[in-house]
């Protein structure tokens, strides 16, 4: 069970797009479609803001959008804003009943 | 709404065993999954398990085999976590989460978190 292989950190304008990802294996991100990320403010528990791979909870704003293709899963955030500077994780079904994440994503905004 | 409220801090010694509780309501408890996720000091989070309330399926990561248990009082509708034989590098904040419906997708719905310090 190794953690998901993520960028330590990425960055973006306001306005632009960025997309951060989230590489595993065929065990976890690619043997299941239950790719789940969570953002994360400093002192905050974790948000769920995209689960099996493309779904938005409600309340989540369309800005944010998953994707995968193969052992690799990809968060975009679209229209990037101030707010969005945070931390951001995925997550993945290992099978079992066993689940991994990633080490995280510190995303800026210049 | 949804509520999950933990437990509070807790300071432990090497060795020792800590009991983390997450009482849920807004909800019907025994349908919904719970996973203990922690972080530790500056460090990303970590998943260390999943059990249903029912008390009918667990499933633990390798890494804390033998020293963790999840158990449920439904009667109570809290869900514990227990992890034995405490080192200073299980000093984390321990959260629980719900499952969104099924118990293979994300964690919609989070504890405010338990600081477990661990020293001498």
């Amino acid at each position: 069970q190794s953690a998901l292989t993520q960028p330590r950190s990425v960055s973006g304008s306001p306005g632009q797009s960025v997309t951060i990802s989230c590489t595993g294996t065929s065990s976890d991100v690619g043997g299941y479609d239950y790719v789940s990320w969570y953002q994360q403010h400093p002192g905050k528990a974790p948000k769920l803001i995209i689960y099996d791979v493309t779904k938005r909870p409600s309340g989540v704003p369309d800005r944010f959008s998953g994707s995968k293709s193969g052992s690799t899963a990809s968060l975009t955030i679209s229209g990037l804003q101030a707010e969005d500077e945070t931390d951001y994780y995925c997550s993945s079904f290992a099978g079992g009943y066993t689940w991994v994440f990633g080490g995280g994503t510190k995303l800026t905004v210049l | 709404q949804v509520q999950l409220v933990q437990s509070g801090a807790e300071v432990k010694e090497p060795g020792a065993s800590v009991k983390v509780s997450c009482k849920a309501s807004g909800y019907t408890f025994t349908n919904y999954y719970i996973h203990w996720v922690r972080q530790a000091p500056g460090q990303g989070l970590e998943w260390m398990g999943i059990m249903n309330p029912s008390g009918s399926t667990t499933g633990y990561a390798q890494k804390f085999q033998g020293r963790v248990t999840m158990t449920s009082d439904t009667s109570a509708s809290t869900v514990y976590m227990e992890l034995s034989n405490l080192r200073p590098e299980d000093t984390a904040v321990y959260y629980c989460a719900r499952a969104v419906e099924m118990a293979t997708q994300g964690a919609g719905y989070w504890g405010q978190g338990a600081l477990v310090a661990v020293s001498s």
